[in-house]
């Protein structure tokens, strides 16, 4: 069974550094979210994004954060500058339908 | 706004036990109500899901059902394994509220042999 993968695993990042997480949905997804876990909180939203468009975006979703989908395949998360709190586990999911999202294993994100 | 609550965990219960992971919700909409199961190391799976009242998700022995008047929907098992051992998240979505799920803060069951 296909399944939405992130890589990389870990990223251990200094402040201030931009880093790109990537994410390579099921092939038949047309939507596609960004969600992160702060260590003990909730998990929270971030973006969607369908049509090759941002659908929707939190308040955390600021002008640091930038989303992409180039080639049609790979979705990725940028974010510009790294702070301490982006410190996070982040997570990608997809879906062919709004309400039925299918996450990927999550990539872990340091910010030192 | 709309808001999930759980039940704190952890939750630590014998092989065979029952386990009851309760869950309410407020939503300005109708919702969809769902369950989530994070494995050790791993994603969130999709793990039951209800549409409308009264409807019951069930999916590997667990069961959840949507209870408009009391906006709960407590998840349910008869007979842990140990295999269950993993943090369990409900999540709401309504599609006038934008394209997004939102979570509960995750309950930590532990079963033990």
């Amino acid at each position: 069974e296909p399944e939405v993968t992130q890589t990389p695993s870990h990223q251990v990042t200094q402040m201030g550094q931009e880093v790109i997480l990537r994410c390579v949905p099921i092939s038949n997804h047309l939507y596609f979210y960004w969600y992160r876990q702060i260590l003990g909180q909730k998990v929270e939203f971030l973006v969607s994004f369908y049509n090759n468009e941002i659908s929707e975006k939190s308040e955390i979703f600021d002008d640091q954060f930038s989303v992409e989908r180039p080639d049609g395949s790979n979705f990725t998360l940028k974010i510009r500058s790294t702070k301490l709190e982006d410190s996070a586990m982040y997570f990608c999911a997809g879906g062919t339908s709004s309400y039925e999202q299918y996450f990927g294993p999550g990539t872990r994100l340091t910010v030192t | 706004g709309d808001s999930v609550t759980q039940m704190e965990g952890p939750v630590t219960l014998s092989e065979e036990a029952f386990l009851t992971i309760n869950c309410t919700y407020t939503a300005t909409g109708y919702p969809s109500l769902f369950w989530y199961v994070q494995y050790p190391g791993e994603g969130l799976q999709l793990l039951l899901k209800a549409t409308k009242a009264d409807d019951k998700g069930s999916n590997k022995g667990f069961e959840a059902t949507y209870r408009k008047e009391t906006t709960s929907f407590h998840l349910e098992k008869g007979s842990v394994q140990v295999s269950d051992s993993a943090v369990y998240f409900c999540a709401l979505y309504i599609k006038a509220a934008g394209n997004k799920l939102t979570f509960g803060g995750g309950t930590r069951v532990l079963v033990k042999p």
